[in-house]
């Protein structure tokens, strides 16, 4: 079935550093992915998502290509902010269709 | 248009008891689907309702179920609370499908005793 696999955090930054979190997934067919964001004692905010093969999504500074060559979604920021501290969730939609499937997050740390 | 709301925002039970928690989906969303976050099994879906009907279920016990009304607020039941339920239960709204962009609630914390 459909998978997500997320690098293990946590991820430690400095602020204006650039940012990389990686995402790959195994899929069939192309669905769409999605990246979501938690912020501490919050529920999931939808950060960004594609919807087919060499789509780009983007929102607040972040980026993430749906590369189906390489299935990869890596999210991008080119400059953090403390602001961003929070965890991020890679995601798709489960093989049937009826669900998201998520990474486990990854946890970006963020210091002035 | 406001968000997914969610209440309580927290409880505290004990084990053996049951626990209610309500979701109101975004306006003019129909399906409304159920996860359960814990640290160690991450986020994972317990079901998803569509027009007051359990269209989508995963792999959880049958203490866990839920319902929806017709004006697609949806509630979710727990009975006999066990230790390991401790979680934030989120709740997601869609415009119809379960693969159109869902969005969240801030989630109702949930902690056994």
């Amino acid at each position: 079935g459909n998978s997500v696999t997320q690098m293990e955090g946590p991820v430690t930054l400095s602020e204006e550093a650039f940012l990389t979190i990686n995402c790959t997934y195994t899929a069939t067919g192309y669905p769409s992915l999605f990246w979501y964001v938690q912020y501490p004692g919050e529920g999931l905010q939808l950060l960004l998502k594609a919807t087919k093969a060499d789509d780009k999504g983007s929102n607040k500074g972040f980026e993430a290509t749906y590369r189906k060559e390489t299935t990869s979604f890596h999210l991008e920021k080119g400059s953090v902010q403390v602001s961003d501290s929070a965890v991020y969730f890679c995601a798709l939609v489960n093989q049937a269709g009826t669900a998201l499937i998520f990474g486990k997050g990854t946890t970006l740390s963020v210091s002035s | 248009k406001a968000g997914v709301t969610q209440t309580p925002r927290y409880l505290i039970k004990t084990r053996g008891q049951q626990v209610t928690l309500s979701c109101s989906p975004i306006s003019g969303h129909r399906s409304v689907s159920w996860y359960q976050q814990t640290p160690g099994q991450g986020l994972q879906f317990l079901f998803e309702y569509f027009s007051e009907t359990q269209r989508n279920k995963g792999n959880f016990p049958g203490r866990f179920s839920g319902r929806q009304f017709s004006n697609s607020r949806s509630e979710m039941n727990v009975s006999t609370l066990e230790l390991g339920d401790s979680a934030l239960y989120l709740c997601a709204s869609s415009v119809q499908e379960s693969t159109d962009t869902q969005y969240f609630g801030p989630g109702t914390r949930l902690t056994v005793l």
